[in-house]
């Protein structure tokens, strides 16, 4: 089935540290990913829809300078938080929308990337 | 908008029993999916079961099944012959139909816990 890698799966750095977090689909073109976080025992947050080749569209109240997402080919998207303080400490997770023509499939979601910024 | 909603913070279920899941959406729209996702401590994002709005059969996948009342916009989970390995948080998820693909929506999850 398809997968979707996630990378890495945790981090710990230090307040001011620009992170970034890779979402590959490793064997389906993704021509949109999305981007959520989570906080712990809450639902995820959709933060941003990721097209390949076009700048993302980022939800109301998300700051896209802070959180830059790129997605220059159709099996990548990357999310990097700048400069990044305590309180982006979160869990982060992708998802890739299915290849064209299989509008009816799920997305399929990474393992998701644990956040800690000290 | 569309809004997911999951009335349910907690359930708890015995082994072996059968717990059923709430949840409610608000759409405008006739062409949508429904989801049911699992998420164990791990955090996968695991699906468990999905619903083409244009179907009137409920869904079942073995001992999962929903009751999806369109008029009401009522998406239920229905959990029989609970297994320890269930206990998980489980998000309800609404996602559009339409010519591209939709972001989901999700609602606010229901922690289950399975009782030996």
């Amino acid at each position: 089935g398809a997968v979707v890698s996630q990378h890495p799966s945790r981090v710990i750095c230090k307040s001011g540290t620009s992170v970034k977090i890779e979402c590959r689909s490793l064997d389906f073109q993704a021509t949109t990913m999305f981007w959520y976080r989570q906080f712990p025992k809450k639902s995820l947050m959709l933060m941003a829809t990721s097209n390949e080749g076009s700048k993302a569209t980022y939800e109301q109240g998300v700051e896209k300078d802070k959180f830059l997402i790129n997605h220059a080919s159709l099996t990548l998207s990357t999310l990097t938080v700048t400069s990044a303080h305590p309180e982006d400490s979160s869990f982060y997770i992708c998802s890739a929308a299915p290849a064209e023509g299989q509008r009816n499939q799920p997305q399929h979601f990474g393992d998701g990337t644990r956040l800690s910024i000290l | 908008a569309q809004t997911v909603t999951q009335s349910q913070p907690e359930m708890s279920v015995q082994e072996a029993e059968t717990v059923t899941l709430s949840c409610t959406y608000d759409t405008s729209e006739s062409d949508y999916y429904l989801f049911w996702y699992k998420q164990p401590p791990s955090r996968q994002m695991i699906l468990v079961i999905r619903q083409e709005a244009y179907k009137q059969q409920n869904a079942t996948e073995n001992r999962f099944s929903v009751n999806f009342q369109k008029a009401a916009k009522s998406f239920s989970l229905k959990i029989s012959d609970s297994q320890l390995g269930d206990a998980a948080m489980y998000f309800c998820a609404y996602r559009s139909g339409g010519t591209s693909y939709g972001k989901l929506t999700f609602g606010q999850g229901t922690i289950l816990t399975v009782h030996p």
